[in-house]
């Protein structure tokens, strides 16, 4: 069953210092790997997604996520933190629903604080 | 691109009455439409999803039902609500259906049931 881990339920950093949230998954086949990030009582926004090509995927305001095979992990991350990046992260996977179509599986999220 | 709109942005309802939440999409044509939960601001729960008019697939079962009566128009209810019904819904859209699908997320309704 495929499935997502983000380890860290929160990271502090201090702002312009690079950041890094983790997520490790588990997929049988080819994985497909998104990074969605939410702000306060808002929905979720697009980052990137890594479906396949180059390990590393640029995304969106400055981010980008290395995809590792041999470790199954998509890190996302970003060599200058602001405070605006201050967020709620979701990665995800793409699985399969009951009845066979296909569905994203989050990971629990990981609060991201950077520290003026 | 496509813009998801959701409406109300917050209800509070009281144990057993009834729901009614609404999703429209703009820009785009025969979307894929999915309802997710959102519990204690954390983990998403897919609930139902759409691949046309008319075509409701449930992914747990539960106290609500899902709805599709045109094209960019999802809707979510509930006869009688029950206090775990509590927390923040959103609607998203997709276009493929297919593995390399990106979903765009609606702002979302924060639902408190008392």
């Amino acid at each position: 069953a495929q499935s997502v881990a983000q380890p860290e339920d929160q990271v502090n950093v201090a702002e312009g210092n690079p950041l890094t949230v983790k997520c490790t998954y588990s997929v049988s086949g080819n994985p497909y790997l998104f990074w969605y990030v939410q702000y306060p009582n808002r929905g979720l926004q697009f980052l990137l997604k890594y479906i396949t090509g180059d390990n590393l995927v640029k995304g969106s305001y400055g981010f980008e996520a290395e995809f590792n095979k041999s470790q199954t992990s998509f890190h996302l991350k970003k060599p200058s933190a602001l405070v605006s990046d201050s967020a709620l992260y979701f990665c995800a996977v793409r699985g399969r629903t009951t009845s066979g179509t296909y569905k994203y599986i989050f990971g629990t999220g990981t609060r991201l604080k950077v520290l003026a | 691109s496509q813009t998801i709109h959701q409406w109300p942005a917050t209800l509070v309802q009281p144990v057993g009455s009834p729901l009614s939440l609404e999703c429209t999409v703009e820009g785009t044509s025969n979307p894929n439409l999915y309802w997710y939960r959102q519990a204690a601001g954390r983990g998403l729960q897919l609930l139902f999803y759409s691949v046309g008019i008319g075509q409701i697939s449930s992914e747990v079962p539960q106290n609500l039902s899902a709805s599709r009566p045109q094209d960019r128009q999802f809707i979510l209810s509930s006869k009688k609500l029950l206090l775990s019904d509590s927390g923040f819904y959103l609607c998203a859209c997709g276009a493929s259906g297919g593995p390399e699908e990106t979903q765009y997320f609606g702002p979302g309704t924060r639902l408190l049931v008392l």
